[in-house]
């Protein structure tokens, strides 16, 4: 059984540039959700995805964009990139509307900002 | 964007000790979850609380769901090496898994053999 699984595990950039990270949920599970954790920091919410909808958003700028596919994996897209933008980017994958049911976290892609 | 208040930051103990650690909102929350991440990894769920006064145990980890519905706390009873680890608390306004996650700073645990 298949968790959840992120890829790339890590990439370096420069200012300026455009990003895309992927995330596979866990096997059985609809919704991607993605957080941001900075160095020192907790995750923080950045969007949820379920039936291909971004249905919850948190505090981040347009920058950031997402898409989920018919097989409910998904994709962050972050562009023109900061240097602030530079952590570990999570995905976790929950079944939707059910009680309960914690969300499963991936090992998270390293983006690095230069 | 909001952080809960966990506490201690970091703690250094001896191979054996209890380990105690907690978490407080302004917030009211219906479910705390606990996590622990280590480097290189995502967070790995501990123990989930769905109930307000609710105790809960996995092994030598207990966690209780405040009365007040906001806070928690997470113990460890006679820690070992391979607890080391940085401990997250995470508040949830749903039981329902399609509910954003507002997590701590986190506590960084380092056991001494």
């Amino acid at each position: 059984d298949a968790g959840v699984t992120q890829s790339p595990t890590h990439l370096i950039k420069t200012r300026g540039q455009q990003v895309t990270l992927r995330c596979s949920p866990k096997s059985g599970h609809d919704t991607v959700s993605w957080y941001q954790q900075a160095l020192g920091q907790g995750p923080q919410f950045i969007f949820q995805y379920y039936e291909e909808e971004e249905r919850q958003r948190g505090n981040f700028p347009d920058r950031f964009s997402g898409h989920q596919f018919p097989n409910y994996s998904s994709e962050l897209n972050v562009n023109a990139l900061l240097l602030g933008d530079s952590a570990l980017y999570l995905c976790a994958s929950s079944l939707w509307g059910l009680s309960n049911q914690p969300q499963h976290f991936g090992d998270g892609t390293r983006l690095s900002i230069l | 964007g909001q952080q809960l208040n966990q506490s201690p930051q970091s703690m250094f103990i001896q191979e054996g000790e209890d380990v105690s650690m907690n978490c407080t909102s302004s917030s009211i929350f219906n479910t705390w979850l606990w996590y622990k991440q280590d480097p290189g990894e995502g967070p790995v769920l501990l123990i989930a609380l769905y109930k307000a006064g609710e105790l809960t145990s996995n092994g030598r980890l207990t966690a209780q769901f405040g009365i007040t519905r906001k806070d928690s706390f997470l113990n460890i009873s006679a820690s070992i090496p391979s607890d080391v680890g940085i401990y997250f608390c995470a508040g949830q306004f749903s039981g329902g898994s399609n509910y954003k996650l507002t997590f701590g700073k986190g506590t960084l645990l380092t056991v001494n053999p």
